[in-house]
């Protein structure tokens, strides 16, 4: 199985900040890897697929880049409603597997 | 719009059985892959099963491999889970989610849409 890493596992930051979330796999799985967004209690949403191409209806303050072993989710201008817990999935082959979470957290 | 809308969990003993059920509408049911993904209380998302969009091939993590299966009812637009002789470690919010885009091809593509989940508690 592909093993997916993120760090830091908790990020404390500011209103206004930007921020980077990193996610690492364990073998190349080329730009198939996703970002989700998680609120306590709520399903999670889908924020960007192909490591850089945003879903629709998501906000350009979001932004993936990477390929092959090493992705970033970057989070610009941080607002209240983006203080979250952040995975990272790969499919590039079954089974699918998430990374373990980012909790970003307000300072 | 999209809704996937998830149905029969509660507390069932270990070794039983429980069926969940995801209702969908707002899409053509029939065109998308469909999975179950869940999440243990307190803890990280965790992909369970996949079926095509047409029922002709599923995959497992390997826990839950030889105990649940995936299936659907296409004139029905609802997606199963059968659980059978849950563990106390299959305790979970369980979600549906949807793939992105129809594909023919056996291979895993993006999820796009999350049910809102339900609880599944395996305990005596």
């Amino acid at each position: 199985d592909i093993q997916m890493t993120q760090s830091p596992s908790s990020l404390s930051a500011s209103m206004g900040d930007r921020v980077t979330l990193t996610c690492r796999a364990s073998q190349d799985i080329s730009n198939y890897l996703a970002w989700f967004q998680q609120k306590p209690g709520k399903a999670p949403k889908s924020l960007i697929y192909a490591a850089s191409s945003l879903q629709s209806g998501v906000p350009s303050k979001f932004s993936g880049s990477g390929s092959g072993t090493d992705f970033t989710l970057t989070i610009s201008s941080l607002q209240p409603e983006d203080f979250a817990t952040y995975y990272c999935q790969q499919y590039n082959s079954y089974p699918i597997t998430f990374g373990q979470g980012t909790r970003l957290e307000i300072k | 719009q999209v809704q996937l809308v998830e149905s029969g969990g509660g507390v069932v003993q270990p070794g039983r059985s429980l069926r969940l059920s995801c209702a969908a509408s707002g899409f053509t049911f029939s065109s998308y892959g469909m999975h179950w993904v869940r999440q243990a209380p307190g803890k990280g998302l965790e992909w369970v099963a996949v079926i095509s969009y047409d029922g002709s091939n599923e995959y497992y993590r390997d826990s839950v491999k030889d105990r649940f299966t995936i299936s659907r009812d296409n004139s029905k637009n609802t997606l199963y889970l059968q659980m059978n002789s849950p563990r106390p470690e299959d305790t979970a919010v369980y979600y549906c989610a949807k793939d992105a885009f129809h594909t023919p091809a056996d291979r895993a593509i993006e999820i796009d849409y999350w049910g809102q989940g339900i609880l599944v508690t395996v305990s005596s």
